[in-house]
Formats: C-alpha cells, structure tokens, sequence
C-alpha cells in the first residue's frame, strides 16, 4: 500500500520569506499527486495537482510544486509568502481505487 | 451552486450505538469518497463510489463500517456498535470523476463516541 510522508507537521516562517513544504511517497507506479489546503475554519480545497506531463506545477496564487520520480517527491514550495497562506496543507496521491493523505503541515506565517 | 453537504454536523453517542452520517455531494458529481480525520492524523481514505458502486472496500476500519450509494447521489456511512476509537471528524467529498479530478470536500461530521 501508498504511504504519504510529510515530515514536518509545523513551519512558522515570515512574512515574504521562501518556504518549502515536504511531501514524500513510497511508490511511483501510476501516481496521481495532489496539494490540498485548509485555511482555517474552512473546508479542504486543491491547491494543485500532477497527473502528468511537466513535472513542474503551479497554483494560482503563487504556489509550485515539482514531482520528482527518482526521489519519489512532491514538495511544495513559494518564493514569498503571505500572511494570507497561514492554512494546513495536506499531500496526497492517488494510486489505483485509493487515495492517500499525509498527516499535514499547518504553515504560519509570522508578520 | 451548493457545494458538499453533510449531516449531522456534530454527532454524540454512547458506545455501542449505531450512527448514520450523510453526505450530499454536488449535482452531477459521479464519484464519491469519504475519509476519516482523526486528531493529530492525516485524512484515512475509506471508501469511494463511482456512482452507486463501491469496487473496493478494503479501506474500511472494520465490519462494523459500511456505506451506500443511491441514485448515483446521497450516500450514507453506517458504524455499528460505536466504539470510543471511532471518534473523528468523517468528511465527505466528490469529484466529476475519479481519481484525476478536483474533489470538493464537505464540513464534515465530528463523531464522539463517549
């Protein structure tokens, strides 16, 4: 079975700084891959999603992440954050008739 | 257009009764999943229908979990005989089709199993 691994379950970072969120999986035989996100008090949204073609995705409102095969990665990254990214964002990948969630990063920007 | 709907949105039992929780999914939606979210755990992939049919179950915990699916619409997620670990917020969510397509999620249910 597909295990989702995002190791850090918190990152503060501040306001316009960089930031990197980790999303590794455990096999990449037909994955599809997606980012999730929660702002607070509101329900689970895409941010992005990989199902093939460029292994370079991106977001509408700044955010991209690249699937990496031989790492077995999808890492989510912003050059410079907002206030308005404070949410939880939860990695997923879907293989075969199942999905698989990682356990989420609550990323909080700090002005 | 409404989006996801569930019900109840809070749902408190004793141990050992049944619960049944509901999800709307939007109109023309042909798939549907729930997930169970645990404190301080990722979202557990349950079970999904692409239209009234379940092909694969095996995501759900126990044989006390069961769900259907009627007129490709409202579907229901059965627990029976409650137990204090099944305590979780169940979500529900649909997409135009499987696996490849955005799923809308609902607000969930917080189930507590005292």
């Amino acid at each position: 079975a597909q295990s989702v691994t995002q190791l850090d379950s918190q990152v503060p970072v501040f306001e316009e700084a960089p930031v990197e969120l980790r999303c590794n999986y455990s096999s990449s035989v037909s994955v599809y891959l997606f980012w999730y996100v929660q702002y607070p008090n509101q329900g689970l949204q895409l941010l992005l999603k990989y199902l093939s073609g460029s292994t370079l995705v991106e977001s509408i409102n700044g955010f991209e992440a690249e699937f990496n095969k031989s790492q077995t990665s999808f890492h989510l990254r912003k050059p410079s954050v907002h206030i308005s990214d404070t949410a939880e964002y939860f990695c997923a990948v879907s293989e075969g008739n199942q999905f698989y969630f990682g356990t989420g990063t609550s990323l909080t920007v700090i002005p | 257009g409404a989006g996801v709907s569930q019900s109840p949105s809070n749902k408190v039992t004793e141990k050992g009764k049944d619960v049944e929780l509901r999800c709307d999914p939007i109109s023309g939606h042909t798939a549907l999943y729930w997930y169970r979210q645990s404190l301080g755990q990722g979202l557990e992939f349950l079970i999904y229908f692409q239209g009234n049919s379940a092909p694969d179950k095996s995501g759900l915990p126990s044989d006390r979990f069961s769900a259907e699916r009627t007129g490709g619409s409202v579907s229901t997620l059965t627990i029976q005989r409650t137990q204090q670990e099944d305590s979780a917020v169940y979500l529900c969510a649909s997409s135009l089709e499987y696996r490849a397509n955005e799923q809308f999620f609902g607000p969930g249910t917080r189930l507590t199993v005292l």
